[in-house]
């Protein structure tokens, strides 16, 4: 009954191959961000939309692509994904002020 | 642009100890502010909000009072307990603004 889910909860990736992180919400929110993790770096905000069909850029944009297929969906698409990539992805979506976080996607790029 | 910065790293603290995370905020408007925690192998989640000045918020034992004099926010906590061992993060919203700025987290360790 988790309200914001992802898959995988962890991956493996080799340098240059192609990940693409999934994002589902059952809270029927229109926004909903991605978010990269690393140790003594806080939450850094990769990209958000706030409707279908469109995505927007956050802080740290560069070797990541977002996909806002619908309102429930996001996905977060490394391309070439590179070893500076490995960390942990959380996605969340937002009503008001308030945001709802999943468990969050191990990254680990070798 | 908008950001909050948190003074502690990490804080170890004995359980009955007494908690205080600094939070400190720039924005250009008039923000709502918030505290989030996150446990080990979850992601974060919502402890409470303020929305204006002398404004407090809390929940489980934890309180924040908005003070937009000095563009604070810290989180205290009376008498901290093992299972408060988290990361706490301090962050802003604004109405104009799509997005809420986190600050770089606080580890807060309590030993038994």
């Amino acid at each position: 009954e988790a309200a914001v889910t992802q898959s995988p909860r962890s991956k493996v990736a080799v340098t240059g191959g192609k990940v693409t992180l999934s994002c589902h919400q059952t809270n029927n929110h229109d926004y909903m961000y991605w978010y990269r993790q690393d140790t003594g770096h806080g939450l850094r905000l990769i990209h958000y939309s706030y409707v279908a069909d469109s995505t927007e850029k956050g802080d740290i944009p560069d070797g990541y692509k977002a996909s806002r297929p619908s309102q429930e969906n996001f996905s977060l698409i490394l391309e070439l994904a590179s070893l500076s990539q490995t960390a942990v992805y959380f996605c969340a979506s937002r009503t008001g002020f308030e945001q709802y976080f999943g468990p969050g996607t191990r990254l680990t790029v070798l | 642009g908008d950001s909050v910065t948190q003074t502690e790293g990490q804080v170890a603290l004995s359980e009955e100890d007494f908690l205080t995370i600094h939070c400190n905020y720039s924005a250009s408007g008039y923000p709502a502010l918030f505290w989030y925690v996150q446990y080990p192998g979850e992601g974060p989640q919502f402890l409470f909000r303020a929305s204006r000045d002398k404004e407090k918020g809390s929940s489980r034992g934890f309180e924040a009072t908005y003070d937009k004099g000095t563009t604070s926010f810290h989180l205290r906590k009376a008498s901290v307990q093992e299972s408060d061992s988290a990361v706490y993060y301090c962050a802003l919203g604004e109405h104009s603004n799509n997005r809420i700025f986190f600050g770089d987290g606080t580890q807060l360790v309590v030993k038994p």
